[in-house]
């Protein structure tokens, strides 16, 4: 059964530091792995997503993870945090079927400081 | 170009009362219509899904109940609501698609029951 665990309930960084968000994953195959951004009264935007192509996936706003088979983990990086990355970040996975199951994470709080 | 509607925002109901919430998507046809509840401190759970017009499925028992009167429009509903409904709702559309297609989110309606 597939299901994913997210490190970190909260991290906290200041600006313009790296930014590290951790995922582990379980599957009984090969999965398709997203991370997802929340921000504070707005939906959910994907951020990128891996589906069995190149191992390092770029998202938006500078974000990218890599899919790691061996650690079964997909953490989501930032070299430089700003202040608008402030936001609750879900790590999912996918399980298809004709239909698009979302197996989500609790999430993990990104605070940004000053 | 496709948007997803969600309402109302939020909504404080006491505990017995009966809960419509209503999702509309527009500028697609025949999407796959999901209900995902996000409770505090957990990730997104799958409520509810619809691959067309009268076809629910559920994933969770639960004291909600769904339903797709028309194809753009996915309607989320309770005869009676208990404490444990509260949390955060959101509708999401995809289009039918073989493998892992992109879920689409409306802006969430935030549920408190006292």
């Amino acid at each position: 059964a597939q299901s994913v665990t997210q490190l970190d309930s909260h991290v906290s960084v200041s600006e313009g530091t790296p930014v590290l968000l951790r995922c582990n994953y379980s599957s009984s195959y090969s999965p398709s792995l997203f991370w997802y951004v929340q921000h504070p009264n707005k939906g959910l935007q994907l951020l990128l997503k891996y589906t069995s192509a190149a191992t390092l996936v770029k998202g938006i706003n500078g974000f990218e993870a890599e899919f790691k088979k061996s650690e079964t983990s997909f953490h989501l990086t930032k070299p430089s945090a700003h202040m608008s990355d402030a936001a609750e970040y879900f790590c999912v996975v996918s399980i298809s079927g004709g239909y698009n199951k979302l197996i989500f994470g609790a999430g993990t709080r990104l605070a940004v400081h000053p | 170009s496709q948007t997803i509607h969600q309402w109302p925002a939020t909504l404080v109901q006491p505990v017995g009362s009966p809960l419509s919430l209503e999702c509309t998507v527009e500028g697609t046809s025949n999407p796959n219509l999901y209900w995902y509840r996000q409770a505090a401190g957990r990730g997104l759970q799958l409520l509810f899904y619809s691959v067309g017009i009268g076809q629910i499925s559920s994933e969770v028992p639960q004291n909600l109940s769904a339903s797709r009167p028309q194809d753009r429009q996915f309607i989320l509903s309770s005869k009676k609501l208990l404490l444990s409904d509260s949390g955060f709702y959101l509708c999401a559309w995809s289009v039918p698609a073989r493998g892992h297609e992109k879920l689409f989110f409306g802006s969430g309606t935030q549920l408190s029951v006292l």
